[in-house]
């Protein structure tokens, strides 16, 4: 199976609320973490990305933090708008025998309230 | 515009039939992929490549055939060895592999159904 997995399936937030996306990965090994938001009918879009040298890493709006000890990633989005609504993703590189995958977990629905 | 592009966006196809679906991008990435999305579901890796004239198997890859014969283009064929073909179909491209600052940039999609 993927190593690569989120809590919930959905979360229904309030505008003007901030999110909390949670991703759990079970490579340990792994160096780097990425954040997709796929729209509905789209294909999936880059959000953020974290070395895991990192804890904290920050955007326009969004926060990603890294606990390597727990092997959880989250993303946090600030002042949560109706376009946050999406798909989320987290993503990270397995090794395979000569090179490496990304691994995508299930996905989290944001539905952003009015 | 810099980027990747996939056509058809809506495709329909009669069972037993092959079928193509294009993917390109003008990136100059070397790295291209494609995975298939199904309801509910993340994405499954089908075939990358990696360089011109090369790709390699995902982890989905049975019923399903691509090339690599130019840098900019890399088409699927859906086969009609494909038990269950009905669904979404991402192409992606970076400029290496998976990996920090090798970031994937995704195509709008193919939504295939077999009638």
């Amino acid at each position: 199976g993927e190593s690569v997995g989120l809590h919930l399936p959905t979360l229904s937030v309030q505008e003007g609320d901030n999110s909390i996306i949670n991703c759990a990965y079970s490579n340990s090994a792994s160096d780097y973490f990425i954040w997709y938001k796929q729209e509905s009918g789209k294909g999936p879009q880059f959000i953020i990305d974290i070395r895991s040298n990192m804890d904290k890493r920050q955007g326009q709006r969004v926060t990603v933090l890294l606990n390597k000890t727990v092997k959880h990633l989250s993303l946090q989005i600030a002042a949560t708008q109706p376009g946050d609504s999406a798909v989320y993703f987290c993503a990270e590189p397995i090794p395979r025998s000569n090179d490496y995958k990304l691994s995508f977990g299930a996905g989290t629905t944001v539905t952003v309230r009015a | 515009d810099g980027g990747i592009t996939q056509s058809p966006k809506y495709l329909f196809r009669k069972e037993g039939q092959n079928v193509t679906l294009s993917c390109e991008q003008n990136l100059n990435h070397d790295a291209m992929y494609w995975y298939r999305q199904d309801p509910g579901q993340g994405l499954r890796l089908i075939y990358y490549s990696q360089i011109v004239n090369d790709f390699q198997k995902g982890d989905i890859a049975e019923g399903y055939s691509v090339s690599r014969e130019k840098k900019e283009s890399f088409p699927l064929t859906v086969t009609s060895a494909q038990k269950n073909p009905t669904a979404f179909y991402l192409c992606a491209s970076s400029p290496g592999l998976a990996g920090a600052g090798n970031e994937q940039f995704f195509g709008p999609g193919t939504r295939l159904t077999v009638l």
